[in-house]
């Protein structure tokens, strides 16, 4: 368990619907990163939030944001969805040591 | 093209030794990461290595670096059936930034 939790773990939904997925940090981890992983594009980094603000972005497309909470939370909001946006997203939160982030199980979107 | 590249598939026996390859481009790469992601679970820390490092050794595992020509490999002793998964390779500026992976190796350990 790496004590990253992300919610819900699988979720279906049709095209042109939004969904938002739900992401908690480690415990005292105040960076949050997203990344979406399919079968044709692999990893790919979407976002990356510090202590509430944005810090970088990565292959995040306009239909998608995200925002970090005061308590540290992170929401990951998809929009018009579309049958390719189907993949597995990933949470992973760092505590800035070295860089190494622990990731949470995912959540497996499935667009229909 | 890819800033991480690994070959897809490797097969195995157990008890025989696996070693999975990857090379990146950014020189400035400071942080090398192995990930292992078991079906249907998220991505593992396996190891690190720094760039001004030639090798680790942790257990089982030695991740090799030879940063001349950007190649960073692991090596598992005594692979065992539940080793199989699939391994990133991953590489980052400097702590705090994104990681960037590469697509990932299967590793398919043979009884």
């Amino acid at each position: 368990d790496s004590g990253v939790t992300q919610t819900p773990k699988h979720l279906i939904t049709a095209t042109g619907q939004r969904v938002t997925l739900r992401c908690s940090p480690r415990s005292g981890d105040l960076s949050v990163y997203w990344y979406q992983q399919s079968l044709d594009q692999g990893l790919q980094f979407l976002i990356h939030y510090y202590n509430g603000e944005e810090r970088a972005k990565g292959n995040i497309l306009e239909r998608f944001s995200a925002q970090q909470f005061p308590d540290l939370h992170s929401e990951l909001n998809l929009s018009s969805l579309e049958l390719g946006d189907s993949a597995l997203y990933f949470c992973a939160s760092s505590p800035l040591r070295a860089g190494e982030l622990f990731f949470g199980e995912g959540s497996r979107l499935t667009v229909l | 093209g890819e800033d991480v590249e690994q070959s897809l598939f490797l097969s195995v026996r157990e008890g025989d030794s696996s070693v999975i390859n990857c090379t990146y481009t950014d020189s400035s790469s400071t942080y090398l990461y192995w990930y292992k992601q078991e079906p249907g679970a998220g991505l593992q820390l396996l190891t690190y290595i720094f760039s001004n490092m030639d090798m680790k050794q942790d257990q089982r595992l030695t991740v090799l670096l030879n940063k001349k020509d950007k190649h960073l490999s692991l090596r598992i002793a005594d692979t065992q059936t539940g080793d199989s998964a699939i391994y990133f390779c991953a590489e980052s500026k400097e702590p705090g930034n994104m990681l960037t992976f590469g697509g990932g190796t299967r590793l398919m350990v043979k009884p």
